[in-house]
């Protein structure tokens, strides 16, 4: 079974642009999870959907958002880049509902210069 | 506020020893909590634990949880190089549909 897929893989933006990054969750998933990796703040957790419906959201500015397709890919937008945005963004899928094992895409690396 | 402290923060050991690696936590009504190995790209999923004082093991890798005292170990014998990594542990509460993550035990294996 495939897992999880992440595209882009490396991403180079400036200040001020938008970003999309999309992740495909494993085949029968239907939980995706979006989390922040930088080397100061470790994981952060950014959203989860299921369903096509967020059901929780962290502590990210209003910049930061997400959607889900009925196909249950899901999307993360990010507008009005900054520097402190720089980081690795990893999604996570599930089957379960909870408790779950959440399994990792590989990530896509954001740069803002 | 939940949060989630692994201990130690690093780690060196030799190829052949065993390593403890801690994970304590404070989270409101605990459901799970999840082992990663995180090397030089996304991590790993090694264990989810759920129940207290049962072990979960794979190889030479183990875990049990104790949701009295609120923690859990992750312990590797015989560790081998290929062990490097950042180890991540991260708890859920039923409910949230986040996991919180600690940031983690760097652990080098020498040689």
């Amino acid at each position: 079974k495939a897992g999880v897929t992440q595209t882009p893989r490396y991403l180079i933006k400036t200040r001020g642009q938008q970003v999309t990054l999309s992740c495909s969750p494993i085949s029968g998933h239907r939980s995706v999870s979006w989390y922040q990796q930088t080397p100061g703040q470790g994981l952060q957790f950014l959203f989860e959907y299921f369903s096509e419906t967020q059901r929780n959201k962290g502590n990210f500015p209003g910049r930061f958002s997400g959607r889900q397709f009925s196909n249950s890919r899901s999307e993360m937008n990010v507008s009005t880049l900054e520097l402190g945005d720089s980081a690795l963004y990893l999604c996570a899928s599930s089957f379960r509902d909870s408790p779950r094992e959440q399994f990792f895409g590989p990530g896509t690396r954001l740069t803002v210069l | 506020e939940d949060k989630v402290v692994q201990s130690p923060l690093s780690l060196v050991v030799h190829e052949g020893d065993t390593v403890t690696l801690n994970c304590s936590y404070e989270v409101t009504n605990f459901r799970s909590l999840l082992w990663y190995k995180q090397e030089k790209k996304a991590p790993t999923f090694l264990f989810m634990l759920t129940s207290s004082g049962i072990e979960k093991k794979s190889g030479r890798l183990s875990s049990i949880l104790d949701k009295k005292e609120l923690f859990s170990i992750l312990n590797i014998t015989a560790t081998q190089t290929g062990d490097s990594a950042v180890y991540l542990c991260a708890v859920e509460s039923p409910g949230t549909y986040k996991y919180i993550f600690g940031t983690g035990t760097r652990l080098k294996v020498l040689a």
